[in-house]
């Protein structure tokens, strides 16, 4: 089977570090984003998304950078805290235009494992 | 607010046997479902979309004779996991939106173990 899903990338930072976790999405065609939060055992929370329309949107203590001609997301994390240890996963969806089965479907990256040190 | 819900959290069952997982949005009506399968240290993989009062639209791959999809309601969708095997052990994820390009908001999953 497929082995690349089994190593996720993985971030160590020290406690009230700032963290950037990034992530490259495959589709141009893609107009809205999204990140997500995962711990153990539970369902993605949502963070924070961008549209297309834009390069930059922040959040509390998040900022989400977006730049289309290289495909690349990346999530910012202000003063990272114990409670921020996760895996984090972008997700990309198509333009509202895409309707029928495209409606409202998201593709996700393959996650990055944050762990903060206290 | 947009509290999806999911149920039953955990599951062990022998081979063979049908197993059935709600997903219910709480304060919202949901358009569409989707669900999702998880196996450990990877990401999601959509399964399925369900919107209400229409079939589902399953994704290459994905048996829609082995795992039933009923979305009966605005606030309720299912997926049974038919003639079970430890094959189809894994973290079932439901989440739903109420309109598209808005946040989908996931269930806390259902961890399925097949003996």
């Amino acid at each position: 089977g497929e082995s690349v899903g089994l190593h996720l990338p993985t971030l160590s930072v020290q406690e009230g570090d700032n963290s950037i976790i990034n992530c490259a999405y495959s589709n141009s065609a893609s107009d809205y984003f999204i990140w997500y939060k995962q711990e153990s055992g539970k369902g993605p929370q949502f963070i924070i998304d961008i549209r297309s329309n834009m390069d930059k949107r922040q959040g509390q203590r998040v900022t989400v950078l977006l730049n289309k001609t290289v495909k690349h997301l990346s999530l910012q994390i202000a003063a990272t805290q114990p409670g921020d240890s996760a895996v984090y996963f972008c997700a990309e969806a198509p333009g509202s235009w895409a309707g029928g089965t495209s409606y409202g479907k998201l593709t996700f990256g393959q996650g990055t494992i944050l762990t903060v040190h206290p | 607010g947009a509290v999806v819900s999911q149920h039953p959290s955990w599951v062990i069952c022998k081979s063979g046997t049908s197993v059935k997982i709600e997903c219910r949005s709480l304060d919202f009506q949901a358009t569409t479902m989707f669900w999702y399968r998880q196996f450990p240290k990877q990401s999601l993989m959509l399964m399925a979309t369900s919107n209400e009062g229409s079939k589902a639209t399953y994704e290459q791959g994905v048996e829609k004779d082995k795992f039933l999809i009923n979305h009966a309601s605005l606030t309720l969708s299912t997926l049974t996991v038919t003639s079970a095997h430890p094959e189809d052990s894994s973290f079932y994820i439901c989440s739903a939106i109420d309109r598209v390009n808005q946040p989908q908001h996931f269930g806390d999953g259902t961890r399925l173990s097949i003996l």
